[in-house]
């Protein structure tokens, strides 16, 4: 079966800078798709990230970058130019291919961004 | 605003009952999954299902069950209600094609007292 680690249980960053915030999978599969979630203190969960195992280039979304290692099976986000909105419990999740995948989670990181 | 909605958003209920959470997908989505979040376990997939059957099942007590209507809707039952059921309910709904993104509903916030 497929799990997600994240070994951060809390990170604080200060307003403008840049943050990393780690996760490692195991698989035994080559094609997949690794998602970083956010949710805020509403709840909802919001889809930040998403890369494809098979891509070798790094996804970004505008300050959200990713670190994809597959053969170490690592998944990092760098959130630069950190903003106080950006604080958030933050998932890294894993989806295998087909129509009966399913996200398997993390255990998630809780980032705090001080002024 | 996801366009995944779900009610209720709140819900306290006692020990040994039985509720119904229902979650709307987006429009022209035909996958629903539902999701439990809670402090012990985590986020965790229960199961989804894709235009009306049972497509994947996860870590589902026997107690809940769901179905996905005709309309797409779908409700999560849970029955013989314990004090760690309480936890947060996530609907989410994809697009037909695979692997496409999932998108989150606000959750149902259920407390057994």
């Amino acid at each position: 079966a497929q799990t997600v680690t994240q070994s951060q249980p809390e990170m604080s960053v200060q307003e403008a800078e840049t943050v990393t915030l780690s996760c490692t999978y195991d698989t035994s599969e080559s094609d997949y798709y690794l998602f970083w979630y956010k949710q805020p203190p509403s709840r909802q969960m919001i889809l930040v990230i998403r890369q494809e195992a098979y891509k070798q280039q790094n996804a970004t979304e505008n300050r959200f970058s990713v670190n994809f290692q597959k053969a170490a099976k690592s998944f990092s986000l760098k959130i630069s130019d950190s903003q106080l909105g950006d604080a958030a419990m933050y998932f890294c999740a894993y989806e295998g291919t087909g129509t009966a995948s399913k996200l398997t989670f993390g255990t998630g990181t809780r980032l705090q961004v001080t002024l | 605003d996801s366009g995944v909605t779900q009610t209720p958003k709140h819900l306290i209920t006692a020990t040994g009952q039985r509720v119904t959470l229902r979650c709307s997908p987006r429009s022209g989505d035909l996958s629903v999954y539902w999701y439990q979040q809670s402090l012990d376990q985590g986020l965790q997939f229960l199961i989804q299902y894709y235009n009306g059957e049972e497509r994947a099942k996860g870590n589902i007590l026997e107690r809940f069950s769901a179905q996905q209507f005709p309309d797409l809707h779908s409700e999560l039952n849970l029955s013989s209600l314990e004090l760690g059921d309480s936890a947060l309910y996530f609907c989410a709904s994809s697009a037909p094609t695979p692997n496409t993104e999932a998108f989150f509903g606000q959750g149902t916030r259920l407390t057994v007292v």
